[in-house]
């Protein structure tokens, strides 16, 4: 079964700063997605970014980013120039084939003024 | 931007109470899922839909649980006969043919008590 695993359940930033969260997966696939998905606390999921295992560039959405590094299964997203706005859960999560969407336990993001 | 549209936002039922929550996929979307999220917890996936049949559900969804796409655009799970442990965010998403970038709901907060 597909695993994701994200190691930090709290993380906390001063605004403006730089922030990365982390991911890891476990898949014996080639082909796959990765995704970040963004959950205020209004609760709606929101895609961030997704990025394709097929493509060796990283995806990039304006501040977010990910560092994609397949070998190792990591899936690390990166948050330039934080805002309070991006105060939220952030999930991982990854899909392959037609199969259903794996989620990570998430990270929680704080963004200080 | 088309939505996945979810009703109600909030749904308060007394436990045993059948309920059916309600979700409008976007419209050339083939494929429909539910996932649950327990307040705190990650979201799981609960049940996926595609040429009008379940195409994979988890061990979640029991007996009490169904699926239906009555009318060609609504999507709807019902629950027979609701727990205590129901209580959870329902988020229905969807997704076209080929692209896996799913588009999830506001969510129905479900409350049984």
């Amino acid at each position: 079964a597909q695993t994701v695993t994200q190691s930090q359940p709290e993380m906390s930033v001063q605004e403006a700063e730089t922030v990365t969260l982390s991911c890891t997966y476990d898949t014996s696939e080639s082909n796959y997605y990765l995704f970040w998905y963004k959950q205020p606390p209004s609760r709606q999921m929101i895609l961030v970014i997704r990025q394709e295992a097929y493509k060796q560039q990283n995806a990039t959405e304006n501040r977010f980013s990910v560092n994609f590094q397949k070998a190792a299964k990591s899936f690390s997203l990166k948050i330039s120039d934080s805002q309070l706005g991006d105060t939220a859960m952030y999930f991982c999560a990854f899909i392959e084939g037609a199969q259903k969407l794996v989620f990570g336990q998430g990270t929680r993001l704080t963004i200080n003024p | 931007e088309p939505e996945v549209t979810q009703t109600p936002s909030h749904q308060v039922t007394q436990m045993g109470q059948e309920v059916i929550l309600r979700c409008v996929p976007i419209s050339n979307h083939l494929y429909f899922y539910w996932y649950r999220q327990i307040l705190g917890q990650k979201v799981e996936f609960l049940v996926s839909f595609y040429n009008n049949e379940i195409s994979e559900k988890s061990e979640i969804f029991d007996d009490q649980f169904s699926v239906e796409r009555p009318d060609g655009s609504n999507f709807t799970l019902k629950i027979r006969s609701t727990k205590l442990e129901d209580s959870a965010m329902y988020f229905c998403a969807s997704r076209e043919d080929g692209n896996y970038g799913y588009t999830f709901g506001s969510g129905t907060r479900l409350t049984v008590v």
